[in-house]
């Protein structure tokens, strides 16, 4: 069982370049949600949904967008990327029982330059 | 909106030297609580998690952490590092609807160093 997994690993991408994060889940979890870490800040929810067919906006979801087409699938989509969204990216799924906790990808590199 | 707070950015300690890292959040209602250790260069893995019960929980690796709800708290201690603990660790809360569960907050993490 592989558990949650992100590719690429690392992307250096030029600024106004479209890139898209891929996440795939092997749990069934319903809920799954995209994390950016940066220094000093911890993790920020770019977006999140709690079920096939549904997303919702986290604290940081400009210039960001995600689709989530069936339970295994949450690609994150930058447009036009920008500098400022240099991070490490994580991609997490959890179950919908009130008493569940969230598993954690590897992370994406991102670097935009 | 809900928030939480950690005490400490970096905390520098020597082997065999007692652990408590702070975590506080600010919602008043159901909560549950975890928390996430990274070591350097991968990914969150999960130290430990309070749903209900017994305010104080243990984790791995001889983590424990107690819930004092009328602090709104959730420290995290351990009892003798390891260079091995050397990570960062992040507290996360979500607020818990009795049914359903809230998106999981977190801090903005402690490093700890550990001396050896």
């Amino acid at each position: 069982i592989a558990g949650i997994t992100q590719a690429p690993t690392s992307q250096i991408l030029a600024a106004g370049r479209r890139m898209t994060l891929r996440c795939t889940q092997d749990m069934r979890h319903n809920a799954m949600y995209w994390y950016r870490q940066d220094l000093g800040l911890g993790l920020r929810l770019i977006h999140y949904s709690n079920t096939a067919g549904t997303t919702g906006k986290g604290e940081v979801p400009d210039g960001y967008s995600v689709s989530r087409a069936n339970t295994d699938d949450f690609p994150l989509t930058l447009a036009s990327a920008v500098p400022s969204q240099t991070s490490v990216y994580f991609c997490a799924s959890r179950g919908t029982a009130p008493y569940t906790e969230a598993f954690f990808g590897q992370g994406t590199r991102l670097t935009v330059v | 909106a809900q928030s939480v707070s950690q005490h400490n950015h970096h905390v520098i300690l020597s082997e065999a030297a007692s652990l408590e890292l702070g975590c506080n959040y600010s919602y008043g209602g159901t909560v549950n609580l975890f928390w996430y250790v990274q070591y350097p260069g991968q990914h969150l893995q999960l130290l430990l998690k309070y749903f209900s019960g017994d305010p104080l929980v243990k984790g791995i690796k001889g983590f424990e952490a107690e819930f004092i709800k009328s602090k709104f708290s959730f420290n995290l201690r351990k009892p003798s590092v390891q260079w091995s603990d050397t990570a960062e660790y992040f507290c996360a809360v979500n607020m818990n609807y009795g049914g359903s569960q809230g998106n999981l907050i977190f801090g903005k993490g402690t490093k700890l160093s550990v001396k050896p």
